[in-house]
C-alpha cells in the first residue's frame, strides 16, 4: 500500500525565511498531490494541488514542486510569518475524487 | 464563502452505544467523504460517497459503520456499537469537482467512555 513520509515532525524557522517541507511517497505516483494546513483542533484546509504531469505550482507565497522520478514533493513558504505556524499535511489522491491518503504532517513553527 | 458544517461539535458516549454524526455539505458538491483523526495521529480516510452510494471505503470502515444522505442534504456517519478505540475527531469533507479541492468541516470530537 502507498506510504507517505514527511521529512520531519517539526520544523523551526526564523520569520522572513523560506520554509521547505518535504513529502516522499512509495509505489505509484498519484494523479493529484495536495497540501493542506491544519491548526490544532481544526479540520484540514486545502492549500494547493498539483497534478502528476505538472512540475510546479504557485499561489501567493506558496510553491509546490512535484518530481515523479524522485517520488517527492516539496512545499515552500517564502517570507514566512508567525501566522504560518501550523501543521502541514501532504496528501495523495491516486485516481481523483476517491480515496485521499494523508501523511503524518510537519509542524512548522515560525519564530519572530 | 460556503462551508461544510458538522454537528455535534463534541459527542460523549458509552461503549456499545450507537452514535450518528451529521454533516451539512456545500450545496452543489456531489462527492462526500468521512475521515477520522485519532489524537496525535494522521488523518485517515474512512469512506467516499457519490450518487447515493459508497464509492470506496477503507479497512477501518467495517460493518459497524454506515453512511447515508437521509434527506438529500445532510450526510451522516453512523457507528452502531462504539468501542473505546473509536474515540477520535471525525471530519466530513466535500469535493469541488472542478478544482479537486476538498473542503473539510470543523469536525466532531467523539469520546467513547
Amino acid at each position: 500500500s502507498q506510504k507517505i513520509e514527511q521529512n520531519s515532525e517539526a520544523l523551526n524557522i526564523q520569520e522572513g525565511k523560506t520554509a521547505t517541507l518535504t513529502c516522499n511517497y512509495t509505489n505509484y505516483s498519484p494523479a493529484y498531490l495536495q497540501w493542506y494546513r491544519q491548526d490544532p483542533g481544526r479540520g484540514p484546509v486545502f492549500l494547493l494541488l498539483i497534478r502528476e504531469n505538472e512540475k510546479e505550482k504557485r499561489k501567493e507565497r506558496l510553491k509546490v514542486t512535484f518530481d515523479t522520478t524522485l517520488k517527492q514533493s516539496l512545499f515552500h513558504i517564502t517570507a514566512s510569518q508567525p501566522a504560518d505556524s501550523a501543521t502541514y499535511l501532504c496528501a495523495l489522491d491516486m485516481r481523483g475524487y476517491q480515496k485521499v491518503t494523508f501523511g503524518t504532517g510537519t509542524k512548522l513553527q515560525v519564530i519572530p | 464563502e460556503p462551508e461544510v458544517t458538522q454537528t455535534p461539535s463534541h459527542q460523549v458516549t458509552q461503549m456499545g452505544q450507537e452514535v450518528i454524526l451529521r454533516c451539512v455539505p456545500i450545496s452543489n458538491h456531489l462527492y462526500f467523504y468521512w475521515y477520522r483523526q485519532i489524537l496525535g495521529q494522521k488523518v485517515e480516510f474512512l469512506v467516499s460517497f457519490y450518487n447515493n452510494e459508497i464509492s470506496e471505503k477503507s479497512e477501518i470502515f467495517d460493518d459497524q459503520f454506515s453512511v447515508e444522505r437521509p434527506d438529500g442534504s445532510n450526510f451522516t456517519l453512523k457507528i452502531r456499537s462504539t468501542k473505546l478505540e473509536d474515540s477520535a475527531m471525525y471530519f466530513c469533507a466535500n469535493l469541488d469537482r472542478g478544482t479537486y479541492e476538498q473542503y473539510f468541516g470543523p469536525g466532531t470530537r467523539l469520546t467513547v467512555t
